[in-house]
């Protein structure tokens, strides 16, 4: 099946600091990403959607300059969480919709495996 | 109100089946599905329904649909402690592209 690749799995970073999780879809292309945050036994919960090419949409509540995407290509769309505080400790994850599916039907949507933010 | 909701916690024995419930809220959702999610990870498809369905049956794993209700459920069969994880139901929501909602994720424990 497809497979979406998202790094770190893991990162500690110091407070202040700007951190950038990467997020790629390896065999196939994705016009469309989405990213999410989940804290400790909470349900997922979507930040934005990345599009290539174009801006991203936030959801209600999250800072677009807070949470900085680019989707540059088919194939990579990059979080960049600036000046990272302890409150934005999170397992932050990505899902990738396959170019080619055009089905309602979200089979053609594939998930990274997570990054563990840490921020001291 | 806006959240799907599940319930947060199941335990059972291994070769009992489980059954997970979840409520969701959007009526016009076109499709419901069923993620699994194992510590530390990302989410994996299990599973997904057309509102048009009230049943779908996939090897191990039967969702059941009431649309009325709004009520949707996960049957696993023979349950293995390999099932071990957090189950969440999202419901689709069509805002222009489908948007995924999450329920609240629940937690299976399955012991020997």
């Amino acid at each position: 099946g497809a497979v979406v690749s998202q790094h770190p799995s893991r990162v500690i970073c110091k407070s202040g600091t700007s951190v950038k999780i990467e997020c790629r879809s390896l065999d196939f292309q994705a016009t469309t990403m989405f990213w999410y945050r989940q804290f400790p036994k909470q349900s997922l919960m979507l930040m934005a959607t990345s599009n290539e090419g174009s801006k991203a949409t936030y959801e209600q509540g999250v800072e677009k300059d807070k949470f900085l995407i680019n989707h540059a290509s088919l194939t990579l769309s990059t979080l960049t969480v600036t000046s990272a505080h302890p409150e934005d400790s999170s397992f932050y994850i990505c899902s990738a919709r396959d170019v080619q599916g055009v089905s309602w039907g979200n089979e053609k949507l594939f998930f990274g495996s997570g990054t563990q933010l840490s921020v001291l | 109100g806006e959240d799907v909701e599940q319930s947060l916690f199941l335990s059972v024995r291994e070769g009992d089946s489980s059954v997970i419930n979840c409520t969701y809220t959007d009526s016009s959702s076109t499709y419901l599905y069923w993620y699994k999610q194992e510590p530390g990870a990302g989410l994996q498809l299990l599973t997904y329904i057309f509102s048009n369905m009230d049943m779908k049956q996939d090897q191990r794993l039967t969702v059941l649909l009431n649309k009325k209700d709004k009520h949707l459920s996960l049957r696993i069969a023979d349950t293995q402690t390999g099932d071990s994880a957090i189950y969440f139901c999202a419901e689709g929501r069509n805002t222009g592209f489908q948007k995924l909602v999450f329920g609240t994720g629940t937690r299976l424990l399955v012991s020997p």
